[in-house]
């Protein structure tokens, strides 16, 4: 069954903290892997993408991993801000299948 | 993302009722989607349309219909609303032109839409 899980379901932290978070997935055949960014009442927002052959990719303080063997990703934000508060959505194609998503809090 | 719209943002209607969703998109993309948002749940893509005279059943098809009027425009229709789907609606629309494999989907900001 094609299926992506998230993990931590929520998490809070304090501002300038870093945080990570897992993504593992059973989807197949694999395409890409999206991390999005979903601020309470908007739509999701791509942050990063990445296809079989590559392991990172960072977008300012976003930096994704991709373990294409161990079919896990994870999304490490660092120094976290107050607007980095919001939902982050993993999303795996070939099949469009999305994570429930973390729900992530920072507190000044 | 305003290049993308969705009306309406919000609504509330009762069990047995029509109702449509409508999308609209100035981005000049070729392809549409449609995903309801359950708390707790992932998306899950409702129905796709690569093209205005190309339209395809998601994973949760039953219950909805869609219409892809013109390249901008793609609208939802619940043809008769149960509570079951009182979900947060996005439309989405991508460029299959723009990035093969790699392409990124722009998300409207939602319909939230409750059903008695």
């Amino acid at each position: 069954k094609n299926q992506v899980e998230q993990s931590p379901q929520s998490l809070i932290i304090l501002e300038g903290k870093n945080c990570t978070l897992q993504c593992n997935y059973t989807v197949s055949p694999f395409s890409n892997l999206r991390w999005y960014k979903q601020d309470t009442g908007r739509g999701p927002v791509s942050l990063t993408i990445m296809t079989f052959s590559e392991n990172t990719k960072s977008n300012g303080r976003y930096t994704a991993t991709l373990d294409a063997d161990t079919k896990q990703s994870s999304l490490h934000i660092t120094a976290s801000q107050l607007s980095d508060s919001a939902s982050y959505i993993c999303v795996v194609s070939s099949k469009l299948i999305f994570g429930a998503g973390t729900r992530l809090a920072v507190h000044p | 993302d305003a290049d993308v719209t969705q009306t309406p943002r919000n609504r509330i209607t009762k069990t047995g009722k029509r109702i449509m969703l409508e999308c609209s998109q100035t981005k000049g993309h070729d392809r549409m989607y449609w995903y309801r948002q359950d708390p707790g749940l992932g998306l899950r893509l409702i129905y796709y349309s690569f093209d205005v005279k190309d339209i395809n059943k998601g994973e949760i098809s039953d219950g909805y219909s869609v219409s892809r009027q013109a390249q901008a425009k793609f609208s939802l229709s619940l043809e008769s609303a149960i509570p079951n789907q009182t979900a947060l609606y996005f439309c989405a629309t991508s460029d299959s032109a723009r990035g093969g494999e790699t392409e990124t989907q722009y998300f409207g900001p939602g319909t939230r839409l409750l059903v008695l």
